[in-house]
């Protein structure tokens, strides 16, 4: 069975703090994986795609990896700050049809 | 920003009642998704269209229905509320491509008494 799975369930960090979270699946065929930004009350915003060919990709202080060989993921985020707070979500997409397989996401709090 | 829109963004409903969930977007889009999501849980797909006059039920099986009649519209209808469907209801449009983006709308929290 497609599934992602997300470590931590939730995080509290000190603004300023850099902090990793983790994405497992076990999607096949892989086609790609992307991480998103979901702020409380809104819809999800992408932040980063990675293919089976890319290891790593930012955008600003968030930096993904990815290891397809183990089937991991982790978003990296540097020097935190209070608009960090938000849900942050894994997303597979498998090689064929419509199948985007969401994780259940890191739900992280920045404290001043 | 994405251009893509959903009203209301707040419902509370009795059990039994017809309610359409509206989504809008303005990007030409030719696919767009519903999504269901409880709090701290995965979204799961209900319904899904590759453009006009094309539908597709997704993963959670769901007592609704979509109609796309026009490219940038994309309505969810439940022909009666339940309890079991209070939830947020998130709305997506992309265009297709080994990268595809989706772009959310802002969602619509749904309660049903």
């Amino acid at each position: 069975k497609n599934q992602v799975e997300q470590s931590p369930q939730s995080l509290i960090i000190l603004e300023g703090k850099n902090c990793t979270l983790q994405c497992n699946y076990t999607v096949s065929p892989f086609s790609n994986l992307r991480w998103y930004k979901q702020d409380t009350g809104r819809g999800p915003v992408s932040l980063t795609i990675m293919t089976f060919s890319e290891n790593t990709k930012s955008n600003g202080r968030y930096t993904a990896t990815l290891d397809a060989d183990t089937k991991q993921s982790s978003l990296h985020i540097t020097a935190s700050q209070l608009s960090d707070s938000a849900s942050y979500i894994c997303v597979v997409r498998a090689n064929y049809g419509q199948n985007f397989v969401f994780g259940p996401g890191t739900r992280l709090s920045v404290l001043p | 920003e994405a251009d893509i829109y959903q009203t209301p963004r707040y419902l509370v409903i009795g059990t039994g009642k017809k309610i359409t969930l509206e989504c809008s977007q303005t990007m030409g889009h030719d696919k767009m998704y519903w999504y269901q999501q409880d709090p701290g849980m995965e979204l799961h797909l209900i319904h899904y269209s590759y453009g006009v006059n094309s539908t597709e039920k997704g993963d959670l099986s769901s007592e609704s229905t979509v109609s796309r009649i026009r490219t940038e519209h994309f309505p969810l209808t439940l022909e009666s509320a339940r309890p079991s469907h209070t939830s947020q209801y998130l709305c997506a449009s992309s265009v297709a491509g080994d990268r595809e983006t989706q772009y959310f709308g802002p969602g619509t929290r749904l309660l049903v008494l």
